[in-house]
């Protein structure tokens, strides 16, 4: 259980693209995702925190206007990487927890991430 | 201001011998830690965890430690397999009414197994 899926796994385009990525959580509802961007041999850093049905929340230093995001439903958060330039090359990856009435400890699940590559 | 750290940035352990990884925080408010393995251009992957209230967790060959006064928790795999071969990951939260609160990541332990 609590699988998370990200799609696509891997984008290359152009300098100026926009660019969708998914995150579904396929066997449980998570009403909060979060965004991850991680650099080459670096530790994860969190962009920002998906709220189903409310405006993202976004770390300090991310740029809201550039990464819009969307948690349209309990299952799915998409990320748009908006007018993608070469410095926004990068793995991004998700992840959502099980929430439940019993016990708040629950892990946080990943999805496979995506590597966008920016010409 | 890095309130989850790994000081090791590698290790190397013979295939059967125990790894030891360790992880320090300095934020008091943290009353979660996790363990995450995570290979290259893959998602982590959630191994174990534990909460304050406790002081070990076990899960077969991986145990996880908590000292809380010395803010310092250890993941321990034995025996290690060539397969544990991967970037490690600590990660710490605060407490949590609806298990939502975000993750602080520490900068990762690559662990490789010697066979």
């Amino acid at each position: 259980g609590a699988v998370v899926s990200q799609h696509p796994s891997r984008v290359i385009c152009k300098s100026g693209t926009s660019v969708k990525i998914e995150c579904r959580s396929l066997d449980f509802q998570a009403t909060t995702m979060f965004w991850y961007r991680q650099f080459p041999k670096k530790s994860l850093m969190l962009m920002a925190t998906s709220n189903e049905g409310s405006k993202a929340t976004y770390e300090q230093g991310v740029e809201k206007d550039k990464f819009l995001i969307n948690h349209a439903s309990l299952t799915l958060s998409t990320l748009t990487v908006t007018s993608a330039h070469p410095e926004d090359s990068s793995f991004y990856i998700c992840s959502a927890s099980p929430v439940t009435a019993i016990s708040s400890n629950q892990p946080q699940h990943f999805g496979d991430g995506t590597r966008l590559s920016i010409l | 201001d890095q309130q989850v750290k790994q000081n090791s940035p590698s290790l190397s352990v013979q295939e059967g011998r125990i790894s030891i990884l360790n992880c320090d925080y300095t934020n008091s408010m943290f009353d979660y830690f996790l363990w995450y393995k995570k290979y290259p251009a893959e998602g982590p992957t959630f191994l174990i965890s534990i909460s304050s209230i406790k002081d070990k967790n076990e899960d077969g060959r991986f145990t996880v430690f908590l000292n809380k006064s010395a803010k310092h928790l250890s993941l321990h795999i034995v025996p290690s397999q060539p397969g544990d071969s991967a970037v490690y990951f600590c990660a710490a939260r605060p407490i949590s009414n609806f298990g939502n609160e975000k993750l602080t990541f520490g900068t990762g332990t690559r662990l490789t197994i010697i066979p």
